[in-house]
């Protein structure tokens, strides 16, 4: 089964502190993506990498930054954390590029 | 960004009723597919649609690739308490964008 592990269900940071998210799948993909879930909106593309050192911004990268030094793990850094990015952040891979999505269980972050 | 309207937003339904929803957009894309989300959990494939026109069936499950390539439909049959969570559909390109979710509530 292909796994995608994010490292904390739930954090809780301060306005100010920077942030780091931390996704690695286990299946070799190629593509991986950051999103957040608020209630309403559905899931919205923060980055997406399509290769190692590759990143894209998606449609609402504004106070984010993302890593992928490894192919198997992609980062979400809030560089200086408010209380608007508090959300669930969902992390996903794909093996090619019209491909089933396999996500993460998500983190819940709050911000205070 | 490349939006997806997805409709209704939430639907309560007795066990045994068939459920629709849809999903419209303004951009072409080569994917469509449908997820659920139970809570506290990822999202997981349901049905996915590579072809305009496609309708691919999935146990109580039918989906359908619009011929245009800008829109899809799920219809899920006799519906059970299990059915209930959060259904989001999905359009992909080399990215993947996502609809709002219909939330579904399945009274026994």
């Amino acid at each position: 089964d292909v796994k995608v592990t994010q490292s904390s269900r739930y954090l809780v940071k301060r306005t100010g502190e920077k942030v780091f998210l931390e996704c690695v799948q286990d299946m070799d993909h190629e593509n991986m993506f950051w999103y957040r879930q608020d209630p309403g909106l559905g899931l919205r593309l923060i980055y997406f990498s399509y290769d190692v050192k590759m990143k894209e911004k998606g449609d609402i990268p504004e106070g984010y930054s993302v890593s992928r030094e490894k192919k198997e793990r992609f980062s979400l850094i809030l560089e200086s954390a408010s209380t608007n990015q508090t959300s669930m952040y969902l992390c996903a891979s794909t093996e090619g590029r019209l491909s089933e999505a396999f996500f993460g269980q998500g983190t819940r972050l709050t911000v205070v | 960004g490349q939006q997806l309207n997805q409709s209704p937003q939430s639907m309560f339904i007795q066990e045994g009723e068939d459920v629709s929803m849809n999903c419209t957009s303004s951009s072409i894309f080569n994917t469509w597919l449908w997820y659920k989300q139970d809570p506290g959990e990822g999202p997981v494939l349901l049905i996915a649609l590579y072809k305009a026109g496609e309708l691919t069936s999935n146990g109580r499950l039918t989906a359908q690739f619009g011929i245009t390539r800008k829109d899809s439909f799920l219809n899920i049959s006799a519906s059970i308490p299990s059915d209930v969570g959060i259904y989001f559909c999905a359009g992909q390109n080399y990215d993947m964008r996502f609809g709002a979710g219909t939330r579904l509530t399945v009274k026994p």
